[in-house]
């Protein structure tokens, strides 16, 4: 079964940092690109940061950039989320997804992680 | 950047209605859209990609059009399971923006 699972989401306090992780199964990860996309409570989608299959490109909302940190390993099968300076408008869940093409939008998604920024 | 709105914000319908949103861009992104199927508390699904393209295991009642800045995505009858927020998002250029969703809800 394809699957995407997050993890590392909790409570911080502002200007604190957490790392999320994304794991995936049942398909050959490294052929894939893969993006986060976040939702804060009772609002729409936004698009954060992608990185392709190689890692040759990243790119990052420009309400994260400089503070969040987008990184793949291809033998673990995993995506990750470094956010440092977190702000209480970084709360949201935060979803990992695949893309096979980026430009086709992601055709699977994780079940997502909450991020509470408050102090 | 590129902006996308939605329309209409909400809907309100009955199963068995014709259906249709409509999702535009600030600039030509050609058919680089791509629609999505969000449930309360669930991830996304996407439904269509590619402006028209349907993805595998999506029922045929809904279907998607247009390029350049106009699209739309049309559920051509209202299944109970259909009732959800749908959202549009161009895949044209960085950053890849959402549109603010559409919600349809029961009449």
């Amino acid at each position: 079964e394809v699957q995407l699972e997050e993890s590392g989401g909790g409570p911080v306090k502002p200007g604190g940092s957490l790392r999320l992780s994304c794991v995936a199964s049942g398909f050959t990860f490294s052929n894939y690109g893969m993006s986060w996309v976040r939702q804060a409570p009772g609002k729409g989608l936004e698009w954060v940061s992608s990185i392709t299959s190689s890692s040759s490109y990243i790119n990052y909302a420009d309400s994260v950039r400089g503070r969040f940190t987008i990184s793949r390993d291809n033998a673990k099968n995993s995506l990750y989320l470094q956010m440092n300076s977190l702000r209480a408008e970084d709360t949201a869940v935060y979803y990992c997804a695949s893309a096979v093409a980026m430009d086709h939008g992601h055709e699977v998604w994780g079940q997502g992680t909450t991020v509470t920024v408050s102090s | 950047d590129i902006q996308v709105t939605q329309s209409p914000s909400f809907l309100s319908a009955s199963v068995g209605d014709r259906v249709t949103i409509t999702c535009r861009a600030s600039q030509d992104i050609s058919t680089y859209l791509t629609w999505y199927q969000q449930k309360p508390g669930k991830a996304p699904k996407r439904l269509i990609y590619a402006s028209s393209t349907l993805q595998t295991g999506v029922p045929s009642r809904f279907s998607g059009s247009g390029s350049g800045t106009e699209f739309t995505l049309t559920i051509s009858s209202l299944q109970p399971e259909d009732f959800a927020t749908y959202y549009c998002q161009q895949l044209n250029s960085f950053p890849f923006t959402f549109g603010p969703g559409t919600k349809v809800d029961i009449k």
